[in-house]
């Protein structure tokens, strides 16, 4: 079955630092750009970092930049994503997506976990 | 580059023609993606390219648009579709979403 699974989410405390996993299966992940999405308790969709198949090319949200750090583990399959310095506004549910380019553009994410909580409190 | 919604809520009844317009901050050409999500679900693409149905998606959901101004439409309301529906440009980094359009039941 071609999926993402994300783990790792959880309860951490303000200034704390947390680690997200994606597992990929049923497709050639190597060959792919991934995604890391968030969507805060009843808000919409925030595009938090992406990395290109090879991890050449890796993009930041300003929100996250100098406090996460997106990677991959391509013989692993895996995505991750380090969140340092965590605030109570990174309560997310953190979703990994599979991203899709043609012609050479990012055209659409177009395979989606089911998306991890992470949750930033005292 | 931002991207605004409009309307961002509707109310709708089974079978009624639906129309929801996002309109971007500058050009973005064609690169443009419509996502719709229910409470607790992954979004799900429904359109990209601006006018190009993901595969699977029911004909009754189109796109059209280019340069700044896009519209979602579908032809004619099912039960299933009442949902939040989100614009997303990929036309550059950082990649953005609209604030998204909720679609109840009138």
């Amino acid at each position: 079955e071609v999926q993402v699974v994300e783990s790792g989410g959880g309860l951490v405390k303000p200034g704390g630092s947390l680690g997200l996993s994606c597992a990929a299966s049923g497709f050639t992940f190597s060959s792919h750009t991934m995604n890391w999405v968030r969507q805060a308790p009843g808000k919409g969709l925030e595009w938090v970092s992406s990395i290109s198949s090879s991890s050449t090319y890796i993009y930041y949200a300003d929100s996250v930049k100098g406090r996460f750090t997106i990677s991959r583990d391509n013989a692993k399959n895996s995505l991750y994503l380090q969140m340092n310095s965590l605030r109570a506004e990174d309560t997310a549910v953190y979703y990994c997506a599979r991203v899709r380019f043609e012609d050479g553009h990012y055209i659409r994410d177009d395979l989606w976990g089911q998306g991890t909580l992470v949750t930033v409190s005292s | 580059i931002q991207l605004t919604q409009s309307p961002s809520s509707l109310s709708a009844s089974v079978g009624d023609r639906v129309t929801i317009t996002c309109r971007a901050s500058q050009g973005i050409s064609s690169y443009l993606a419509w996502y719709q999500q229910k409470p607790g679900k992954a979004p799900k693409l429904l359109i990209y390219a601006a006018s190009t149905l993901q595969s699977g998606v029911p004909s009754r959901f189109s796109g059209s648009g280019s340069g700044a101004d896009f519209t979602l439409t579908i032809s004619s309301l099912q039960p299933e579709d009442f949902a939040t529906y989100y614009c997303q440009q990929v036309n550059s980094y950082p990649v953005t979403f609209g604030p998204g359009t909720k679609v109840d039941i009138k």
